[in-house]
């Protein structure tokens, strides 16, 4: 069974910019979540979709959205981008609950010049 | 809100010995999840170890085990004859029972020394 994949791997924009992120879940899952990993903020929390309604959001500005279709695959969006919006950003699949594991992908690094 | 906490930046062990990462967390809930994640230069994260809140008996997976002392909010992973391939950043994670988020720590790096 394939894993989450996250595309691209790498990204490079400049400040102003937007920029949008995919991710595909392991096959049969319907729970989708996006992290954001940065050296001074650690793991944050970005939001989370099932069945393409978003269910639980972090603390990021309005110019950070997703959404997801109704094959399960997910998208995040960052608009008018800035220097510190360069992170790693991870996606998270899992089948439905809470209760079940969620499984990551390898990440795409955003880089912001 | 729920926090987690690792304080201990970095650790190193000998390759075959046994090292113990801490954990504390703080929560208001009683129905909750713990997690141990491996994070290697290929920045994938894997999970290596879960413990349900409710359970009292240890989590144990291979040479990783996991001291969950509920009262005490502390969760620490033991791992036993240490491996090269088990150099990694280690994030302890929280979650609710009814909820997807993950609040990570900010992670202990682990270094083997051969």
């Amino acid at each position: 069974k394939a894993g989450v994949t996250q595309t691209p791997r790498y990204l490079i924009k400049t400040r102003g910019q937007q920029v949008t992120l995919s991710c595909s879940p392991i096959s049969g899952h319907r729970s989708v979540s996006w992290y954001q990993q940065t050296p001074g903020q650690g793991l944050q929390f970005l939001f989370e979709y099932f069945s393409e309604t978003q269910r639980n959001k972090g603390n990021f500005p309005g110019r950070f959205s997703g959404r997801q279709f109704s094959n399960s695959r997910s998208e995040m969006n960052v608009s008018t981008l800035e220097l510190g919006d360069s992170a790693l950003y991870l996606c998270a699949s899992s089948l439905a609950a809470a209760r079940d594991i969620q499984y990551f992908g390898a990440g795409t690094r955003l880089s912001v010049l | 809100a729920q926090t987690v906490t690792q304080s201990q930046p970095e650790m190193s062990v000998q390759e075959a010995e046994t090292v113990t990462l801490s954990c504390t967390y703080d929560t208001s809930e009683s129905d909750y999840y713990l997690f141990w994640y491996k994070q290697p230069p290929s920045r994938q994260m894997i999970l290596v170890i879960r413990q349900e809140a409710y359970k009292q008996q240890n989590a144990t997976e291979n040479r990783f085990s996991v001291n969950f002392q509920k009262a005490a909010k502390s969760f620490s992973l033991k791992i036993s004859d240490s491996q090269l391939g088990d150099a990694a950043m280690y994030f302890c994670a929280y979650r609710s029972a009814f909820y997807e988020k993950l609040t990570f720590g900010t992670g202990t790096r682990l270094t083997i020394i051969p």
